[in-house]
C-alpha cells in the first residue's frame, strides 16, 4: 500500500493564490487518478476535483488540479482566495486493491 | 437533487454489531458504484468499502475485511453496511457516497456525500 502525504496546514490572505500538495509514497502519481475533497467545519465532505483536474459540478474555476510526475505529487491550486474557502482539503487516489486518502490540509484564509 | 441519508448509527459495546443504511434519491441508484467512508471526529477520512451497481463486486479496507459487509437493495434505493465484531477503533462518523460516473465497470471518484451517521463503540 502507498501513502499520500499532505502539509498539515497552509494559510494565505484573501485574494491570493495557494497551492496544496499531495505526495505519493510509492508507485507513480500518474498511474491512477487523484481526487480532491473539501470539508468545511461541521459539514460533510464535498468533491472539488476528480480525475486529476476535472472540476466537480458547481465548483468555480478558481479551483484547479494538476499532477507532477517529477515530484510524484498532485496539487490543488485555489486562486482569488475567499474566506469561504477556509476548510480541510483531502487528496485521494487508489491502487489495485485500496483507496487511500491523504491526511488532510487545513487551509486558513486570513 | 441527489440526496444520501445515512441512518443506523449509535452506541454499541465492543464485539457488538450494527447495520448502517443509506437511503438514496434524486438519481438512478442502480446505475452507480457506492462507497462507505469513515472519519473519527477531528481526524482524517478513511475509505471503508465500495460496491458495484448490481452488488456483484465488493471491496474492503484491510482494517474491516472479514468483519464488515457492504450490500445494496436496488429496489429500495438503499445501501447497507453490516458491521460485526466492532472495536473501539471502528468508532467514527460513517458517510455513504456516490461515484461520479454511472454504468461503469470500475469506480472512479466520490461525487456526492451524505451527512454521516455516528457510530460509538464503548462498554
Amino acid at each position: 500500500n502507498f501513502m499520500l502525504t499532505q502539509p498539515h496546514s497552509v494559510s494565505e490572505s484573501p485574494g491570493k493564490t495557494v497551492t496544496i500538495s499531495c505526495t505519493r509514497s510509492s508507485g507513480s502519481i500518474a498511474s491512477t487518478y487523484v481526487q480532491w475533497y473539501q470539508q468545511r467545519p461541521g459539514s460533510s465532505p464535498t468533491t472539488v476535483i476528480y480525475e486529476d483536474n476535472q472540476r466537480a459540478s458547481g465548483v468555480p474555476d478558481r479551483f484547479s488540479g494538476s499532477i507532477d510526475s517529477s515530484s510524484n505529487s498532485a496539487s490543488l491550486t485555489i486562486s482569488g482566495l475567499k474566506t469561504e474557502d477556509e476548510a480541510d482539503y483531502y487528496c485521494q487516489s487508489f491502487d489495485s486493491s485500496n483507496w487511500v486518502f491523504g491526511g488532510g490540509t487545513k487551509l486558513s484564509v486570513l | 437533487e441527489v440526496q444520501l441519508v445515512e441512518s443506523g448509527g449509535g452506541l454499541v459495546p465492543p464485539g457488538g454489531s450494527l447495520r448502517l443504511s443509506c437511503a438514496a434519491s434524486g438519481f438512478t441508484f442502480s446505475n452507480y458504484w457506492m462507497h462507505w467512508v469513515r472519519q473519527v471526529p477531528g481526524k482524517g477520512l478513511v475509505w471503508v468499502s465500495h460496491i458495484n451497481s448490481d452488488g456483484s463486486s465488493t471491496r474492503y479496507a484491510d482494517s474491516v475485511k472479514g468483519r464488515f459487509t457492504i450490500s445494496r437493495d436496488n429496489a429500495k434505493n438503499t445501501l447497507y453496511l453490516e458491521m460485526n465484531s466492532l472495536r473501539a477503533e471502528d468508532a467514527a462518523v460513517y458517510y455513504c457516497a456516490r461515484d461520479v460516473y454511472e454504468l461503469v465497470l470500475v469506480p472512479a471518484a466520490l461525487n456526492y456525500w451524505g451527512q454521516g451517521t455516528l457510530v460509538t463503540v464503548s462498554s
